[in-house]
Protein backbone atom coordinates (compact mmCIF):
# COMPACT_ATOMS: atom_id res chain seq x y z
CA UNK A 1 0.00 0.00 0.00
CA UNK A 2 1.17 3.69 -0.06
CA UNK A 3 1.98 4.14 -3.58
CA UNK A 4 2.83 7.26 -5.00
CA UNK A 5 3.77 7.41 -8.80
CA UNK A 6 5.08 10.08 -10.75
CA UNK A 7 4.85 10.99 -14.42
CA UNK A 8 7.01 11.36 -16.46
CA UNK A 9 10.48 9.89 -15.12
CA UNK A 10 12.29 11.98 -17.09
CA UNK A 11 11.78 14.95 -19.67
CA UNK A 12 14.01 17.00 -21.96
CA UNK A 13 12.46 20.15 -22.79
CA UNK A 14 13.71 23.68 -24.47
CA UNK A 15 14.34 26.87 -22.85
CA UNK A 16 10.89 28.81 -22.53
CA UNK A 17 8.55 25.92 -22.81
CA UNK A 18 6.89 24.49 -20.03
CA UNK A 19 6.79 21.09 -18.63
CA UNK A 20 3.90 19.33 -16.33
CA UNK A 21 5.02 16.96 -14.09
CA UNK A 22 2.23 14.42 -12.44
CA UNK A 23 2.07 13.26 -8.84
CA UNK A 24 -0.64 10.17 -8.03
CA UNK A 25 -1.49 8.51 -4.89
CA UNK A 26 -2.69 5.38 -6.17
CA UNK A 27 -4.13 3.17 -3.58
CA UNK A 28 -4.84 6.12 -1.13
CA UNK A 29 -6.39 9.48 -0.32
CA UNK A 30 -3.88 12.17 -0.46
CA UNK A 31 -5.05 15.08 2.24
CA UNK A 32 -1.47 17.00 1.34
CA UNK A 33 1.06 16.64 -1.54
CA UNK A 34 4.77 17.87 -0.92
CA UNK A 35 6.78 18.98 -4.06
CA UNK A 36 10.60 18.77 -3.50
CA UNK A 37 13.42 19.57 -5.79
CA UNK A 38 17.38 18.06 -5.66
CA UNK A 39 20.54 20.01 -7.16
CA UNK A 40 23.59 17.63 -8.09
CA UNK A 41 25.35 16.77 -4.52
CA UNK A 42 22.42 18.83 -2.26
CA UNK A 43 19.66 17.16 -0.24
CA UNK A 44 16.20 17.22 -1.08
CA UNK A 45 14.67 20.63 -0.57
CA UNK A 46 10.87 21.72 -0.21
CA UNK A 47 9.40 23.45 -2.49
CA UNK A 48 5.88 23.91 -1.78
CA UNK A 49 2.84 22.10 -0.26
CA UNK A 50 -0.55 21.64 -1.21
CA UNK A 51 -3.88 20.54 0.22
CA UNK A 52 -6.69 19.35 -2.26
CA UNK A 53 -8.52 22.24 -3.25
CA UNK A 54 -6.66 25.02 -2.05
CA UNK A 55 -3.61 27.25 -2.77
CA UNK A 56 -0.23 25.68 -2.67
CA UNK A 57 2.23 27.00 0.20
CA UNK A 58 5.54 28.33 -1.19
CA UNK A 59 8.82 28.03 0.38
CA UNK A 60 10.89 30.97 0.58
CA UNK A 61 13.10 31.17 -2.67
CA UNK A 62 10.55 29.63 -4.58
CA UNK A 63 8.33 31.51 -7.13
CA UNK A 64 4.92 30.86 -7.59
CA UNK A 65 4.26 31.75 -10.63
CA UNK A 66 6.99 29.68 -12.32
CA UNK A 67 6.22 26.98 -10.07
CA UNK A 68 2.52 26.12 -10.65
CA UNK A 69 1.04 23.52 -8.20
CA UNK A 70 -2.06 22.13 -8.94
CA UNK A 71 -3.79 19.85 -6.39
CA UNK A 72 -7.02 19.43 -7.88
CA UNK A 73 -8.07 16.25 -6.42
CA UNK A 74 -6.95 14.01 -3.54
CA UNK A 75 -5.05 11.58 -5.53
CA UNK A 76 -3.84 14.35 -8.28
CA UNK A 77 -1.20 16.64 -7.93
CA UNK A 78 0.52 18.65 -10.58
CA UNK A 79 3.29 21.13 -10.92
CA UNK A 80 3.94 22.94 -13.86
CA UNK A 81 7.58 24.55 -14.91
CA UNK A 82 6.59 27.58 -16.80
CA UNK A 83 9.02 29.09 -19.17
CA UNK A 84 11.40 27.09 -18.43
CA UNK A 85 15.80 27.73 -18.38
CA UNK A 86 18.95 25.50 -18.08
CA UNK A 87 18.90 26.69 -14.38
CA UNK A 88 15.72 24.89 -13.80
CA UNK A 89 17.35 21.88 -14.67
CA UNK A 90 17.04 19.09 -11.28
CA UNK A 91 15.19 16.55 -10.57
CA UNK A 92 11.94 16.87 -8.98
CA UNK A 93 10.21 14.86 -6.34
CA UNK A 94 6.49 14.66 -4.67
CA UNK A 95 5.67 12.85 -1.60
CA UNK A 96 2.18 12.66 -0.35
CA UNK A 97 0.55 12.13 3.31
CA UNK A 98 -2.98 10.41 4.37
CA UNK A 99 -4.72 10.27 7.43
CA UNK A 100 -1.22 10.68 9.30
CA UNK A 101 0.65 13.66 9.00
CA UNK A 102 3.81 11.81 10.32
CA UNK A 103 4.37 9.43 7.47
CA UNK A 104 5.37 11.12 3.50
CA UNK A 105 5.44 8.66 0.83
CA UNK A 106 7.44 9.34 -2.30
CA UNK A 107 7.05 9.29 -5.62
CA UNK A 108 10.13 7.69 -7.81
CA UNK A 109 11.33 11.67 -9.24
CA UNK A 110 11.48 13.32 -12.21
CA UNK A 111 14.54 14.31 -13.42
CA UNK A 112 14.27 17.54 -15.77
CA UNK A 113 16.73 18.94 -18.59
CA UNK A 114 15.86 22.37 -19.97
CA UNK A 115 18.17 22.88 -23.31
CA UNK B 1 17.97 28.09 8.41
CA UNK B 2 17.51 24.24 10.30
CA UNK B 3 20.67 21.98 9.40
CA UNK B 4 20.43 19.01 9.40
CA UNK B 5 23.93 16.58 8.72
CA UNK B 6 24.80 13.27 8.06
CA UNK B 7 28.25 11.66 8.01
CA UNK B 8 30.10 10.10 6.48
CA UNK B 9 28.93 11.13 3.09
CA UNK B 10 29.43 7.61 1.57
CA UNK B 11 30.86 3.94 2.88
CA UNK B 12 31.69 1.71 1.09
CA UNK B 13 31.85 -1.98 3.57
CA UNK B 14 32.63 -6.17 2.63
CA UNK B 15 29.59 -7.80 2.82
CA UNK B 16 29.37 -8.93 6.30
CA UNK B 17 30.55 -6.03 7.94
CA UNK B 18 28.26 -4.33 10.23
CA UNK B 19 27.73 -0.03 9.42
CA UNK B 20 26.35 2.82 11.27
CA UNK B 21 25.79 6.60 9.74
CA UNK B 22 25.20 9.77 11.75
CA UNK B 23 22.35 12.14 11.44
CA UNK B 24 22.40 15.27 13.28
CA UNK B 25 19.49 17.78 13.53
CA UNK B 26 18.43 21.02 16.08
CA UNK B 27 17.19 19.59 18.85
CA UNK B 28 14.57 22.56 19.20
CA UNK B 29 10.97 22.53 17.30
CA UNK B 30 11.42 18.63 17.20
CA UNK B 31 8.52 16.79 15.62
CA UNK B 32 9.55 13.43 14.35
CA UNK B 33 12.96 12.04 12.78
CA UNK B 34 12.56 10.11 9.48
CA UNK B 35 14.61 7.80 7.94
CA UNK B 36 14.54 6.68 4.23
CA UNK B 37 16.28 4.58 2.09
CA UNK B 38 16.62 5.76 -1.69
CA UNK B 39 17.56 3.25 -4.25
CA UNK B 40 18.27 4.52 -7.55
CA UNK B 41 15.56 4.97 -10.00
CA UNK B 42 12.87 4.06 -6.98
CA UNK B 43 11.38 5.86 -4.55
CA UNK B 44 12.42 6.75 -1.25
CA UNK B 45 11.47 4.05 1.44
CA UNK B 46 10.39 4.79 4.68
CA UNK B 47 12.36 3.23 7.34
CA UNK B 48 11.77 4.40 10.70
CA UNK B 49 9.65 7.77 12.21
CA UNK B 50 10.91 8.17 15.56
CA UNK B 51 9.19 10.92 17.65
CA UNK B 52 10.37 10.12 21.37
CA UNK B 53 13.61 11.07 23.00
CA UNK B 54 15.33 7.43 23.76
CA UNK B 55 13.22 5.82 20.83
CA UNK B 56 15.30 2.68 19.24
CA UNK B 57 13.12 1.37 16.38
CA UNK B 58 14.27 -2.62 14.35
CA UNK B 59 13.25 -3.51 11.22
CA UNK B 60 15.50 -6.83 10.46
CA UNK B 61 18.86 -6.23 10.04
CA UNK B 62 18.58 -2.21 10.40
CA UNK B 63 17.73 -0.60 13.91
CA UNK B 64 17.74 3.10 14.58
CA UNK B 65 18.45 5.38 17.67
CA UNK B 66 17.22 8.69 18.63
CA UNK B 67 18.21 11.30 20.85
CA UNK B 68 16.21 14.34 20.67
CA UNK B 69 17.57 16.47 23.86
CA UNK B 70 20.96 16.50 21.91
CA UNK B 71 19.87 16.34 18.67
CA UNK B 72 21.47 13.02 16.47
CA UNK B 73 20.07 9.25 15.03
CA UNK B 74 22.05 6.38 14.28
CA UNK B 75 21.11 3.94 11.98
CA UNK B 76 22.83 0.83 12.32
CA UNK B 77 22.89 -2.09 9.51
CA UNK B 78 24.31 -5.70 10.88
CA UNK B 79 25.52 -7.78 8.66
CA UNK B 80 25.70 -5.66 5.32
CA UNK B 81 24.40 -7.36 2.20
CA UNK B 82 24.94 -6.48 -1.15
CA UNK B 83 21.18 -5.29 -1.40
CA UNK B 84 21.39 -3.21 1.20
CA UNK B 85 23.60 -0.86 -1.14
CA UNK B 86 21.63 2.21 -1.37
CA UNK B 87 21.39 6.00 -0.22
CA UNK B 88 20.03 6.76 3.16
CA UNK B 89 18.36 9.66 3.72
CA UNK B 90 17.06 11.00 7.06
CA UNK B 91 14.68 14.07 7.83
CA UNK B 92 13.97 16.61 10.68
CA UNK B 93 10.22 17.17 11.08
CA UNK B 94 8.98 20.27 12.57
CA UNK B 95 5.42 20.75 13.79
CA UNK B 96 4.07 21.62 10.71
CA UNK B 97 4.95 18.32 9.28
CA UNK B 98 7.54 19.55 7.03
CA UNK B 99 10.72 17.43 6.36
CA UNK B 100 13.81 19.13 6.20
CA UNK B 101 16.77 16.39 4.62
CA UNK B 102 20.37 15.44 5.16
CA UNK B 103 22.79 15.06 2.12
CA UNK B 104 22.42 11.20 2.50
CA UNK B 105 24.97 8.37 3.56
CA UNK B 106 25.78 6.93 0.20
CA UNK B 107 26.41 3.24 1.06
CA UNK B 108 28.33 0.72 -1.45
CA UNK B 109 28.43 -3.31 0.09
CA UNK B 110 30.94 -5.27 -1.66
CA UNK B 111 30.21 -9.05 -2.05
Amino acid sequence: GAVVSQHPSWVICKSGTSVKIECRSLDFQATTMFWYRQFPKQSLMLMATSNEGSKATYEQGVEKDKFLINHASLTLSTLTVTSAHPEDSSFYICSATGLSHYEQYFGPGTRLTVT
Amino acid sequence: ILNVEQSPQSLHVQEGDSTNFTCSFPSSNFYALHWYRWETAKSPEALFVMTLNGDEKKKGRISATLNTKEGYSYLYIKGSQPEDSATYLCAFMDSSYKLIFGSGTRLLVRP
